[in-house]
């Protein structure tokens, strides 16, 4: 069971837009930056998403992030085929066993 | 170019001891952070642990503590992460990452290494 809850698939066609939830609580999401991992099928995770709403130099301004209060969103817009991957929420976790905690993924199917 | 490189993958049987590496290249390896993250077959990324170069600062998750050690070398750019005794429970694709911490909390994981395949069976 992951600290951090995510959906665990979302779809949607070529073109269209989808987002992709991450929940948590107080000692996490609430008071930690957010950041966003893609992970194409058979590779490594890649940062897609730093301090909640920033993008690396390189990532396409079609992926986008918000927080808000103890959740935080992905936004995809303009899907393409080689967006289907997996995709992984992380902050910093502030409670007794405080470390690096991630969502458990999102697998993203563009039909 | 920022890159770091994991060593190959490894085939071990249970109780066999390993250490596998991470090497780092286009940036001062010592001004950041390097983490290593598990990752379970078909299954998502686990925090491990994370240590400074620079000075050896290492910081464990609860539930890696005393099963792994992570240390590095800065004389060749090179962090490590090994255990004693391997079990069969330890199969996993095992990644390092470069991040920043600030305050003491971890901001990001980039870039990441390419992942070293991790097989202990008998």
């Amino acid at each position: 069971q992951s600290v951090l809850t995510q959906p665990p698939s979302v779809s949607a066609a070529p073109g269209q837009k989808v987002t992709i939830s991450c929940s948590g609580s107080s000692s996490n999401i609430g008071n930690n930056y957010v950041s966003w991992y893609q992970q194409l099928p058979g590779t490594a995770p890649k940062l897609l998403i730093y301090d909640n709403n920033k993008r690396p130099s390189g990532i396409p301004d079609r992926f986008s992030g918000s927080k808000s209060g103890t959740s935080a969103t992905l936004g995809i817009t303009g899907l393409q085929t080689g967006d289907e991957a997996d995709y992984y929420c992380g902050t910093w976790d502030s409670s007794l066993s405080a470390g690096q905690v991630f969502g458990g993924g999102t697998k993203l199917t563009v039909l | 170019e920022v890159q770091l490189v994991q060593s190959g993958a490894e085939v071990k049987k249970p109780g066999e001891s390993l250490k596998i590496s991470c090497k780092g290249s286009g940036y001062s390896f010592t001004s950041y952070w390097i983490g290593w993250v598990r990752q379970m077959p078909g299954k998502g990324l686990e925090w491990m642990g994370i240590i400074y170069p620079g000075d050896s600062d290492t910081r464990y998750s609860p539930s890696f503590q005393g099963q792994v050690t992570i240390s590095a070398d800065k004389s060749i750019s090179t962090a490590y992460l090994q255990w004693s005794s391997l079990k069969a429970s330890d199969t996993a694709m095992y990644y390092c990452a470069r991040s920043s911490m600030v305050r003491g909390v971890i901001i990001s994981f980039d870039p990441w290494g390419q992942g070293t395949l991790v097989t202990v069976s008998s």
